[in-house]
């Protein structure tokens, strides 16, 4: 059973759009959503995360939306990079354990 | 900061053999180590979670005397693949936390062939 469901499963962007991923998930007691981001032949990266207080977290050309009662929460990238091409996992924290999405693989065109 | 050092980072041994791989925090003692595996394009799926000096807890499904976990120190967790054999292959993958609710860091994982 799939407790974050992330879509899609992939991507393709112009150099220079907007990237923007999407997760949902049903266990409220999910307390830290964060993103990572792997590249080929390494470990996740975390990215960026936020907490279920906040709507709205921005760091850099990545933004996180969180609707608390819809429960769902999205990545944008925006200006997307051929540098951003990579896989991309959402994420869901309850207690200690992550609980990742099935990841999105994104490939920014130049 | 945050740094999590993983090795070997790429193992080719016979079937029957045992392979160990290392986790370090290298800037941070990680109360909590965690285990995953993923296969080519899927997600990474949870082996196993570690406390420093207790007993790893194995997720459903994971054979805990094959997948041998120490979590000796703060900063040191290993897992021993113990006759490993062809479906064993995958990357393998280490993270550590702090505590709590804290985002958890990985390392790079080592990728493991076995013949």
């Amino acid at each position: 059973q799939q407790q974050v469901k992330q879509s899609p499963q992939s991507l393709i962007v112009q150099k220079g759009g907007i990237s923007i991923i999407n997760c949902a998930y049903e266990n409220t007691a999910f307390d830290y959503f964060p993103w990572y981001q792997q590249f080929p032949g390494k470990g996740p990266a975390l990215l960026i995360a936020i907490r279920p207080d906040v709507s709205e977290k921005k760091e850099g050309r990545f933004t996180i939306s969180f609707n608390k009662s819809a429960k769902q929460f999205s990545l944008h990238i925006m200006d997307s990079q051929p540098g951003d091409s990579a896989t991309y996992f959402c994420a869901a924290i309850d207690g200690n354990k992550l609980v990742f999405g099935a990841g999105t693989i994104l490939r920014v065109k130049s | 900061g945050a740094v999590v050092s993983q090795h070997p980072s790429w193992v080719i041994c016979k079937s029957g053999t045992s392979v160990k791989i290392e986790c370090r925090s290298l800037d941070f003692q990680a109360t909590t180590m965690f285990w995953y595996r993923q296969f080519p394009k899927q997600s990474l799926m949870l082996m196993a979670t570690s406390n420093e000096g207790s007993k790893a807890t194995y997720e459903q499904g994971v054979e805990k005397d094959k997948f041998l976990i120490n979590h000796a120190s703060l900063t040191l967790s290993t897992l021993t693949v113990t006759s490993a054999h062809p479906e064993d292959s995958s990357f393998y993958i280490c993270s550590g936390v702090v505590s709590g609710n804290q985002p958890q860091h990985f390392g790079d994982g080592t990728r493991l062939s076995i013949l």
